[in-house]
């Protein structure tokens, strides 16, 4: 159990186009989910946290207006990189904390962004 | 700010082999600590944790112990199998289970047959 998908896997765009990423829980409900950037050999850095039903809380640095998070539903997150360039190509991973529970994150496989 | 240290990889050893990789961090608050592993094509998984000091985490044979003193989370096993081939992060959080990670840049482990 406990499982967290994204779609998808791998994507490669234009540059000044946008990109969607699903984030989903499978099998558990989820109030909270994160979303975090990876470059090449370097950590996870937390990009937000968004709640379901509200505004995401973006972390110092991240243009909220660049990256788009919805959390509508107890299952769904999604992450909309608009008018993308090359500097955004990176790995980016979800995850969802599951509201009844463990206390423990779980994680998606992660999407491969490519910017043209 | 936050931030957690990990030993650079990759990191081979021989089946059978003892295994350490250690994770020191900094932080500003009381943190809860943990050990994830990815193996290839799969999302980060829960190996370890620990929430207060001198707390031993342990699973599959792997172990770490909070060490307040040092502010380290050495992640050991005795004895590695191939199978433990995979990418380890240490992390860390301050606060409840709805707060953030803070990862360190992960170890890939190699190990040979």
């Amino acid at each position: 159990g406990a499982v967290v998908s994204q779609h998808p896997s791998w994507v490669i765009c234009k540059s000044g186009t946008s990109v969607k990423i699903e984030c989903r829980s499978l099998d558990f409900q989820a109030t909270t989910m994160f979303w975090y950037r990876q470059f090449p050999k370097q950590s996870l850095m937390l990009m937000a946290t968004s709640n379901e039903g509200s505004k995401a809380t973006y972390e110092q640095g991240v243009e909220k207006d660049k990256f788009l998070i919805n959390h509508a539903s107890l299952t769904l997150s999604t992450l909309t990189v608009t008018s993308a360039h090359p500097e955004d190509s990176s790995f980016y991973i979800c995850s969802a904390f599951r509201t009844l529970g463990p206390d423990t994150q779980y994680f998606g496989p992660g999407t491969r962004l490519t910017v043209l | 700010g936050d931030s957690v240290t990990q030993m650079e990889g990759p990191v081979t050893l021989s089946e059978e082999a003892f295994l350490t990789i250690n994770c020191t961090y900094t932080a500003t608050g009381y943190p809860s600590l943990f050990w994830y592993v990815q193996y290839p094509g799969e999302g980060l998984q829960l190996l370890l944790k620990a929430t207060k000091a001198d707390d031993k985490g342990s699973n599959k044979g792997f172990e770490a112990t909070y060490r307040k003193e040092t502010t380290s989370f050495h992640l050991e096993k005795g004895s590695v199998q191939v199978s433990d081939s995979a990418v380890y992060f240490c992390a860390l959080r301050i606060g409840g289970g709805a707060d953030g990670l803070t990862f360190g840049k992960g170890t890939h482990l190699i190990i040979q047959p």
